[in-house]
């Protein structure tokens, strides 16, 4: 069954220290890949999406993320957080194939705390 | 240039009464999901629609949910005879095209409570 999996349910971390935040996918075929982070009641906004080629992928918000397919893994990082970086993060996979519809599974969330 | 727009944002239904949630996607898109968030949870997919069509609803309950998306107007997500059960966060999301790598952008969700 394809599935993706954010193994903590929570990551805290010091304000100006690097973050991550894991993800690790099942899928068949090459897989697209996406972060999404959501703050209270409010919906998704997107971060970043690894399509293809450089495996370390930049987006929005000093985020980025290393697709590493040996360990079917896109982790989510920053160099230095911030306490405003204190949400929801969800990792989400489209597998890619005549069968993909298009939808996306998401991994249940990490919630990331930054503090001061 | 508006994002995607959910309606209500905020909906009580008892029980057995009927849930209408609207969506109009971003302007240009024309491709539809809808993703339920029960608490605590990660949003699990429901359908996809384009204009007129239902591409995948291989998602939805097989009872009492229903969803279109019209030629004119917004796309509905209905819910018959709603349940305590389906109190969740209701997400609709929208994209250029729905293949590829084109990126989804959601709405604000409608959270639905049932009494």
């Amino acid at each position: 069954a394809q599935s993706v999996a954010q193994p903590e349910d929570q990551v805290n971390v010091a304000e100006g220290n690097p973050l991550t935040v894991k993800c690790t996918y099942s899928v068949s075929g090459n897989p697209y890949l996406f972060w999404y982070v959501q703050y209270p009641n409010r919906g998704l906004q997107f971060l970043l999406k690894y399509i293809t080629g450089d495996n370390l992928v930049k987006g929005s918000y000093g985020f980025e993320a290393e697709f590493n397919k040996s360990q079917t893994s896109f982790h989510l990082k920053k160099p230095s957080a911030l306490v405003s970086d204190s949400a929801l993060y969800f990792c989400a996979v489209r597998p890619h194939g005549s069968s993909n519809t298009g939808k996306l599974i998401f991994g249940q969330g990490t919630t990331l705390q930054v503090k001061p | 240039n508006a994002g995607v727009m959910q309606n209500p944002r905020h909906l009580v239904r008892r029980r057995g009464q009927e849930a209408r949630l609207r969506c109009s996607p971003m302007k240009g898109h024309s491709h539809v999901y809808w993703y339920r968030q029960l608490p605590e949870e990660g949003l699990k997919f429901m359908v996809y629609l384009q204009k007129e069509n239902i591409i995948d609803e291989s998602g939805m309950p097989k009872e009492r949910f229903s969803a279109e998306f019209p030629k004119e107007g917004p796309s509905i997500l209905r819910i018959q005879q709603v349940v305590r059960g389906d109190s969740a966060a209701y997400f609709c999301a929208s994209s250029v095209q729905g293949a590829a790598g084109n990126e989804q952008f959601f709405g604000p969700g409608t959270r639905l409570t049932v009494l």
